[in-house]
């Protein structure tokens, strides 16, 4: 079991470019968790997805900041028009979470490091 | 709006030591996790604790949870340089029934000196 896949691990773009990240979640699972840290921070949720429906996308900002969960693929974080605020490491986690099993936690991902310059 | 808050957020202690840190959180919850993340990596799992009273032991760490008092305790025993990492705990809010959205503490940045 391959575990969470994110790719790239680190990514480097200009103010005003976008930012795809990619997130595989571990075989099975069909829940998936997209989650911020700053620097010397605790990771803040974003939002969180099923296959095809965002479930909730509290954590989002409202504007520049997509994500999607399609049928078929990985899901996928977008940022458009990049700012030095967004630099940030951002983690995938994904669970099983079927119906009340409570007792398993994220597994995540190892991140994707994004540097605006 | 769930808070969580985690202390010391820096401890440097000498082997051989013990030290407890703090997790205190602000609403009802029903399930309360550590992790530990080292330098530049993901986060790893290290206790999940589900309800009140639980306590639990993985090495030289231990961790236990009162509900009541919404403070959960990751104790640490004879340190070792190899603990030196941040601990992280984390806590769903009660009203999320199975979504695994969890709020984070800021984290405690651990260094373990020899």
């Amino acid at each position: 079991n391959a575990g969470v896949m994110q790719n790239p691990r680190h990514l480097v773009r200009r103010r005003g470019q976008e930012a795809r990240l990619r997130c595989s979640p571990m075989k099975g699972h069909s829940h998936v968790y997209w989650y911020r840290q700053l620097p010397e921070e605790g990771l803040k949720f974003m939002v969180y997805l099923q296959k095809e429906n965002i479930i909730d996308e509290s954590g989002m900002p409202k504007e520049r900041f997509s994500a999607e969960f399609p049928k078929e693929g990985p899901s996928i974080l977008r940022i458009q028009q990049v700012v030095r605020g967004d630099s940030a490491a951002y983690f995938c986690a994904s669970s099983l979470n079927v119906g009340g099993t409570y007792n398993s936690p994220l597994h995540f991902g190892n991140g994707t490091r994004l540097t605006v310059t | 709006e769930l808070k969580v808050e985690q202390n010391p957020l820096f401890l440097s202690m000498q082997e051989g030591k013990n030290y407890t840190i703090y997790c205190n959180y602000s609403t009802t919850s029903d399930r309360l996790y550590w992790y530990r993340q080292d330098p530049g990596k993901s986060l790893e799992s290290l206790f999940v604790l589900l309800s009140n009273g639980a306590v639990k032991q993985e090495g030289r760490l231990m961790a236990s949870l009162d509900t009541k008092a919404r403070l959960s305790t990751l104790h640490i025993t004879a340190a070792v340089h190899d603990l030196s990492a941040t601990y992280f705990c984390a806590v769903v809010p009660l009203s999320q029934g199975g979504s695994e959205k969890l709020v984070f503490g800021k984290g405690t940045k651990l260094t373990v000196n020899p």
